[in-house]
């Protein structure tokens, strides 16, 4: 079964840093991998999705990373801002599944 | 926009209530959606896919009896709490994503369930 894990669970930086969230995932064998934000209560707003045969992603100041071999993904965050202020999670789509297995979530706060 | 819609976001009732939770796709068909749930800061637990004209596949551990699953159309899936107690208290979420899988996942706002 595919476990998913990030690090660090929480995050607080000032604003104006760029930061990088870790998710590593047990099985290669994927389809793709979304990241998603929450903010509390929530439902969940798709950020970036990389198909395995992509190395990364980019939209805006955001830029997903992809290293299937190593079972790792990373979501870089340029210049950040209090409104980037949520649980930032990722999530793996396995091979001839449809369903997600999702990590725990980094919970970031940006001071202003 | 949203293009998955989920109703209602937030439910109190009394202990031993059957409560239906509605996600809708809006702007797509979906064969299949999925539901989720999520206990305080933890991560989103796969509960069941929800497959059009057929019978839901639950993940082991989870009850089909009591969270009674219908996917009658290829827009709307429904989860339906049934007696539900206290220890369901929860937040349910669904996501649907276009056919060939190759589009991302789009989640509804979430359900808050509290039962007295």
């Amino acid at each position: 079964k595919q476990e998913v894990t990030q690090i660090p669970a929480a995050l607080s930086v000032p604003e104006g840093e760029n930061l990088v969230l870790n998710c590593s995932f047990t099985d290669s064998a994927i389809y793709n991998l979304q990241w998603f934000r929450q903010d509390p209560g929530k439902g969940l707003t798709s950020l970036l999705l990389i198909q395995s045969s992509q190395r990364e992603q980019t939209s805006g100041r955001l830029n997903a990373s992809l290293d299937k071999s190593s079972g790792r993904s990373t979501l870089y965050i340029a210049a950040s801002q209090p409104g980037d202020s949520a649980t930032y999670l990722c999530a793996v789509r396995p091979r001839r599944t449809n369903q997600f297995y999702f990590g725990t979530g980094t919970s970031l706060t940006v001071i202003p | 926009g949203a293009v998955v819609s989920q109703h209602p976001s937030w439910v109190i009732c009394k202990s031993g209530t059957s409560v239906k939770i509605e996600c809708r796709s809006l702007d797509f068909q979906a064969t299949t959606m999925f539901w989720y749930r999520q206990f305080p800061k933890q991560s989103l637990m796969l509960m069941a896919t929800s497959n059009e004209g057929s019978k839901a596949t639950y993940e082991q551990g989870v009850e089909k009896d009591k969270f009674l699953i219908n996917h009658a159309s290829l827009t709307l899936s429904t989860l339906t709490v049934t007696s539900a107690h206290p220890e369901d208290s929860s937040f349910y979420i669904c996501s649907a994503s276009n056919q060939g899988g190759s589009q991302p996942q789009h989640f509804g706002d979430g359900t808050r369930l509290s039962i007295l």
